[in-house]
């Protein structure tokens, strides 16, 4: 079925640098979905993008959907704390009503 | 705070124990979800509920048998488990079945089988 793929497997920055986690997959998708999983909690549904070439901002976040809507990414800028957790892009299984989450971004953030 | 609300939130059982994991939504959602999390992985989808209905088993064990008993429930059964059974079981839900609904997630239940 179809694979989302999501690098990297993991991040460490130093508080105040920059994030950015990518999503790619070998289909079109109809939209693309991010969440945030905190350590210890559950997914937490971020944002949708929908349109190609999309941009949606939430504060630091920055969430971008490819021209060609088979990429998207995820930039936080001046990382803090807070944003610790692990990132996964989601799109829809081709043929499917079913989302099929990527493997995930793992971020730490040392104070 | 959660909208999904899931119990318990921790369970050990044996192998040859039954105990059921219940999960609850009062957003009118129409689709409901179980997935099965180890860790370090992301969730992996075990079955989706559409109108009342049992729309997906991804090929799951019997020994996980899910029911849905009204709108807003959504239980699973567990009978005669094993040890690599043992992962974070999360609920989800979704105005209506479709890839293009985001989904919303209860806090999980931590189970272990001994």
């Amino acid at each position: 079925g179809q694979q989302v793929m999501q690098i990297p497997q993991y991040q460490h920055v130093q508080e105040g640098e920059d994030f950015t986690t990518y999503c790619n997959s070998s289909t079109t998708l109809s939209n693309i979905q991010w969440y945030k999983q905190r350590p210890g909690g559950h997914p937490v549904f971020l944002i949708q993008l929908v349109k190609s070439g999309e941009v949606k901002k939430q504060k630091r976040l920055t969430f971008q959907f490819g021209e060609a809507k088979k990429n998207s990414s995820l930039h936080i800028t001046a990382t803090q704390t807070t944003d610790v957790g692990t990132y996964f892009c989601a799109g829809p299984e081709a043929g499917s009503y079913q989302l099929t989450f990527g493997k995930g971004t793992k971020l730490s953030v040392i104070p | 705070d959660t909208e999904v609300t899931q119990t318990p939130k921790h369970l050990v059982m044996g192998m040859t124990n039954k105990k059921s994991l219940k999960c609850e939504q009062h957003m009118g959602h129409r689709a409901m979800y179980w997935y099965k999390q180890k860790a370090k992985k992301p969730p992996e989808l075990m079955f989706v509920y559409s109108y009342e209905k049992l729309s997906i088993n991804e090929s799951v064990p019997s020994r996980f048998s899910p029911e849905c008993p009204n709108s807003s429930l959504l239980n699973l059964h567990l009978h005669a488990l094993q040890p690599e059974d043992s992962a974070l079981y999360l609920c989800a839900s979704s105005r209506i079945h479709d890839s293009n609904q985001p989904q919303h997630f209860g806090d999980g239940t931590r189970l272990s089988i001994l």
